[in-house]
């Protein structure tokens, strides 16, 4: 199974770019990456997701090195709203199935 | 209403007592998952479920059991509650194509005392 290690809190300010930086060392050539957020007392929800390059959409942009070890979410123009735990996952293909396997997140605190 | 529930939103429960929570779904998602979230952790699968009568085991299994007799329901029982059971519990489904966004429930405050 592919792990994932991020960075367990960041800070920034409002109006500035945020990069949030996932490691993921042993990636299967099959796996995604999948970045969720979630907000105090709610479920996590899907923010983007890549497999290689890059990938942009109306909230968010996804940078995937050639070798795909590493991978990094891209928040431009934060603001308070931002502020949640972000998950970077590897989507995991089993036989039959999948799972999808979170890490302990990283804690964004977006300050005034 | 569409989407994906849980109930109870809030448990209080002794130890020792059964409990089963509710995760109920709208859009006919083959697949369905339970995860629980301990104070500033990520979210730890419990039990898994790829379409109706099929469920497997995720990281942390004991200690619960898991039914699907419907695909829209996928209940969680707490057979004997501990007090390392207290945390909150979601509920997830996705459409089953491999590397797809699963939707998460509101989740279920359980605390055992």
């Amino acid at each position: 199974l592919a792990k994932t290690t991020q960075p367990i809190s960041m800070d920034s300010y409002e109006g500035q770019e945020v990069n949030i930086t996932c490691s993921h060392n042993n990636i299967a050539t099959n796996d995604y990456i999948t970045w969720y957020q979630q907000f105090p007392s709610q479920g996590p929800r899907f923010i983007i997701q890549g497999y290689k390059t890059k990938v942009t959409n109306e909230v968010a942009s996804l940078f995937i090195p050639a070798d795909r070890k590493s991978s990094t979410l891209s928040l431009p123009r934060v603001s308070l709203s931002d502020t949640a735990v972000y998950y970077c996952l590897v989507d995991t293909g089993e036989a039959g199935g999948f799972k999808t396997i979170f890490g302990a997140g990283t804690r964004l605190f977006v300050k005034a | 209403d569409a989407g994906i529930t849980q109930s109870p939103r809030y448990k209080i429960t002794e130890t020792g007592r059964q409990v089963t929570l509710m995760c109920h779904q709208t859009w006919s998602h083959s697949y369905m998952f339970w995860y629980r979230q301990d104070l500033g952790h990520g979210l730890r699968l419990i039990y898994y479920s790829a379409a109706a009568d099929i469920t497997d085991k995720g990281e942390v299994p004991d200690g619960y059991v898991v039914s699907r007799s419907k695909t829209e329901n996928f209940p969680l029982t707490l057979e004997s509650a501990t007090r390392s059971q207290t945390s909150v519990y979601f509920c997830a489904s996705s459409d089953g194509t491999l590397n797809t966004e699963a939707f998460f429930g509101q989740g279920t405050r359980l605390t055992v005392v």
